[in-house]
């Protein structure tokens, strides 16, 4: 069982440049989200999706577009790259189980923005 | 927005001791709250959570508290361990229906040998 699973796990990015950050969960989890986390501080929300066809805003959405065509995937989408989006970039799923639902998070990826 | 914080961003605690990490939270509706484990380099990892209608929860060597009086949430780790080092942070489920989570700033535990 993979879990969550997000590709790249670094990458330099060059200020103005695009790029798109992929997440794929195998669980059948409705809910997914994205997360930025900056260093020294919490996990701010980018994102989230509570099914195929339906996403939103969370506390930090500008910069950033998501699609979900599928439960499976959560591409998150970084149009003209700023040195502001520096970060490590978290991607999560969670189910609505009555035992709870905590989110499951990937491995996250590395952005650098130069 | 409300969001989630914590009283102290670096502990160290001694092998063999008890860890005490706290967090105080400001949304009176939040629900649900998620204690989470991360390691360096790694994505954080779920330890325990709790729900609003609880005072106390108790898994394996840990145990989460809740005080809804004054919006206060601590995670007790019995008998510390060098695997336990790692930052700890504490989330809260805004009791909006749409299941998004609010993390604090995180405690980094030192296990001290």
């Amino acid at each position: 069982n993979a879990g969550v699973t997000q590709t790249p796990k670094f990458r330099i990015l060059k200020i103005g440049q695009s790029m798109t950050l992929q997440c794929t969960q195998d669980m059948n989890h409705n809910y997914m989200y994205w997360y930025r986390q900056d260093p020294g501080m919490g996990l701010k929300l980018i994102y989230y999706s509570v099914g195929a066809g339906i996403t939103d805003k969370g506390e930090v959405p500008n910069g950033y577009n998501v699609s979900r065509s599928t439960t499976e995937d959560f591409p998150l989408r970084l149009e003209l790259a700023a040195p502001s989006q520096t970060s490590v970039y978290f991607c999560a799923s969670s189910s609505e189980g009555l035992g709870g639902t905590e989110a499951f998070f990937g491995q996250g990826t590395r952005l650098t923005v130069v | 927005g409300e969001s989630v914080g914590l009283h102290l961003p670096t502990l160290s605690v001694q092998e063999g001791d008890n860890s005490i990490i706290n967090c105080a939270y400001s949304n009176s509706a939040s629900d649900y709250f998620i204690w989470y484990k991360q390691e360096s380099g790694k994505g954080p990892q779920f330890i325990i959570d709790i729900r609003s209608n609880m005072d106390k929860r108790q898994g394996q060597r840990v145990t989460v508290l809740l005080n809804k009086t004054v919006k206060h949430l601590s995670l007790q780790i019995a008998a510390t361990q060098p695997g336990d080092s790692a930052v700890y942070f504490c989330a809260e489920r805004m009791a909006s229906g749409t299941y998004k989570y609010i993390f604090g700033t995180g405690t980094r535990l030192k296990v001290l040998a």
